[in-house]
C-alpha cells in the first residue's frame, strides 16, 4: 500500500475484554514496530519484527500483550484482559531495513472503560 | 538507558518568525535521528532523517542539525506559518542488530503559530 495502515482507528472496549489491533505496513518493508503513546507523551517502544520473527519484544509491559506477524507483512497486536491503564494510542511503523527511515500509521486509539 | 529531552515543551510565536526547537539525548552512540510532526489525533509524519555521520539535513523551510558528540539536535523552521502548528517530536535510533531502528522519543514541543 501507499502508507502504513492501522485498523480500527478507534476502539472502545470494556475492562477485562480481549482486543486485537491490526497493522498493514508499507509493501516490501521488512521491519515493523509497535509503539504506545499516552496523552502528552512521546511514543514508547513495544516490539520490533524483522520479517516474521519478533527481534526485540523488550518493550511489552507484561504478558497480557502479545504481537504476531505470521507472514512477514500484516501484524496484529493482541491485548488480553484489558485494563483502564491500557488506554492509549497504539502506533505502528515500518521501515525498509534496519536503520532506515521509519514511516508511521495513523494509530489506533484504544479506550478501556 | 537512552533519554531524549525536548525544550521547550510548548512554544507560541507570531506568523513569519524563524524559530528553533531543541532536542538532547544522553547516549551519543546513535545510528540516526529523526524529526517528526504530529497533528492532534493523528499519527507521525517524518520530516527529516539525519544519519549519525551527517551534520545536517534540509527540506524546504526546515533545517535539522546534529552534533552527536554533544548529544544535541536542533530543528530550525524558517518563516513560520499557521499551518506549521503541531507537536514536533525528536527520536533517536541506536540501530543495533537486535533492535533495528527502534526509536527513543522525546516528549515533543507543541508549536502554535499565530496568524
Amino acid at each position: 500500500g501507499a502508507g502504513v495502515s492501522q485498523t480500527p482507528s478507534n476502539k472502545v472496549t470494556e475492562k477485562g475484554k480481549y482486543v486485537e489491533l491490526r497493522c498493514d505496513p508499507i509493501s516490501g518493508h521488512t521491519a515493523l514496530y509497535w509503539y504506545r503513546q499516552s496523552l502528552g507523551q512521546g511514543p514508547e517502544f513495544l516490539i520490533y519484527f524483522q520479517g516474521t520473527g519478533a527481534a526485540d519484544d523488550s518493550g511489552l509491559p507484561n504478558d497480557r500483550f502479545f504481537a504476531v506477524r505470521p507472514e512477514g507483512s500484516v501484524s496484529t497486536l493482541k491485548i488480553q484482559r484489558t485494563e483502564r491503564g491500557d488506554s492509549a494510542v497504539y502506533l505502528c511503523a515500518s521501515s525498509s531495513n534496519r536503520g532506515t527511515e521509519a514511516f508511521f500509521g495513523q494509530g489506533t486509539r484504544l479506550t478501556v472503560v | 538507558k537512552q533519554e531524549v529531552t525536548q525544550i521547550p515543551a510548548a512554544l507560541s510565536v507570531p506568523e513569519g518568525e524563524n524559530l528553533v526547537l531543541n532536542c538532547s539525548f544522553t547516549d551519543s552512540a546513535i545510528y540516526n535521528l529523526q524529526w517528526f510532526r504530529q497533528d492532534p489525533g493523528k499519527g507521525l509524519t517524518s520530516l527529516l532523517l539525519i544519519q549519525s555521520s551527517q551534520r545536517e539535513q534540509t527540506s524546504g523551510r526546515l533545517n535539522a542539525s546534529l552534533d552527536k558528540s554533544s548529544g544535541r539536535s536542533t530543528l530550525y523552521i524558517a518563516a513560520s506559518q499557521p499551518g506549521d502548528s503541531a507537536t514536533y517530536l525528536c527520536a533517536v535510533s541506536r540501530g543495533v542488530k537486535t533492535s533495528g531502528s527502534r526509536l527513543t522519543f522525546g516528549e515533543g514541543t507543541q508549536l502554535t503559530v499565530n496568524p
